[in-house]
C-alpha cells in the first residue's frame, strides 16, 4: 500500500524567501505525481503533474522535481508571497489511476 | 475547476437517514472520484469510476454505494447515514494520462 509523507507539515516565512516543500512515498511503481494546493474551506486545485518519465515541471513561480527511484518529489516556490499561504498536498498515481494523498503542508507567508 | 459541480454544498440531517451526493460533470471526463476528508486522515478514495456502470471501491467504501448512468453524474449514497460520517465530500475527474481536478466540496453533518 502507497505511504506518502510531506515534510514539514506546517511552515511559516517572511514573504520573499524561496521554500521546497518535500513529498516521499513508499512505492516508486508511479506513473505520475500531483501537485495541490488547497486554501480553507474550499477543493483542492490542481499545481503541477508530472509525469514518471520527467525529472521537472515548471509553472510560474513553481518548480516541481521528482526522482522516481529514491520516492521523492520537491516542491519549489520561488519569491513567495502572502497568496501563496495554504495547504499544498502531494499525491502519487499508482495503477489504475488512483492517487494516494500525503497530509499536506501547511504555508502561512506573512507580509 | 474542470466544470465539476457538487450538490447539495451543505447538508445536516440525522442519524439512520439516506443521503444521496451528487456530482456533475461538463468536460466529458471517463474517470470519476469519491473522496472524504477528515482532520488527522486527510483525503481518502471511497468508490470511483472508470466508466458508465462501471465502478470499484476505494480505501473506505464500508456504507457508502456509488451510481454511474451517465457520463456526466456520479451519485454516492450512503444508504443510513452514521455520525461517523460526517465529513467533507470531494468528487473529482480525469482523464487517462491528465490531472485530477476537484469540485467545491460538500460538507455533510449527521447528528
Amino acid at each position: 500500500k502507497q505511504e506518502v509523507t510531506q515534510i514539514p507539515a506546517a511552515l511559516s516565512v517572511p514573504e520573499g524567501e524561496n521554500l521546497v516543500l518535500n513529498c516521499s512515498f513508499t512505492d516508486s511503481a508511479i506513473y505520475n505525481l500531483q501537485w495541490f494546493r488547497q486554501d480553507p474551506g474550499k477543493g483542492l486545485t490542481s499545481l503541477l503533474l508530472i509525469q514518471s518519465s520527467q525529472r521537472e515541471q515548471t509553472s510560474g513561480r513553481l518548480n516541481a522535481s521528482l526522482d522516481k527511484s529514491s520516492g521523492r518529489s520537491t516542491l519549489y516556490i520561488a519569491a513567495s508571497q502572502p497568496g501563496d499561504s495554504a495547504t499544498y498536498l502531494c499525491a502519487p498515481n499508482n495503477a489504475g489511476n488512483m492517487l494516494t494523498f500525503g497530509g499536506g503542508t501547511r504555508l502561512m507567508v506573512k507580509p | 475547476d474542470a466544470g465539476i459541480t457538487q450538490s447539495p454544498r451543505h447538508k445536516v440531517t440525522e442519524t439512520g437517514t439516506p443521503v444521496t451526493l451528487r456530482c456533475h460533470q461538463t468536460e466529458n471526463h471517463r474517470y470519476m472520484y469519491w473522496y472524504r476528508q477528515d482532520p488527522g486522515h486527510g483525503l481518502r478514495l471511497i468508490h470511483y469510476s472508470y466508466g458508465v456502470k462501471d465502478t470499484d471501491k476505494g480505501e473506505v467504501s464500508d456504507g457508502y454505494s456509488v451510481s454511474r448512468s451517465k457520463t456526466e453524474d456520479f451519485l454516492l449514497t450512503l444508504e443510513s447515514a452514521t455520525s461517523s460520517q460526517t465529513s467533507v465530500y470531494f468528487c473529482a475527474t480525469k482523464d487517462r494520462d491528465q490531472p485530477q481536478h476537484f469540485g467545491d466540496g460538500t460538507r455533510l453533518s449527521i447528528l
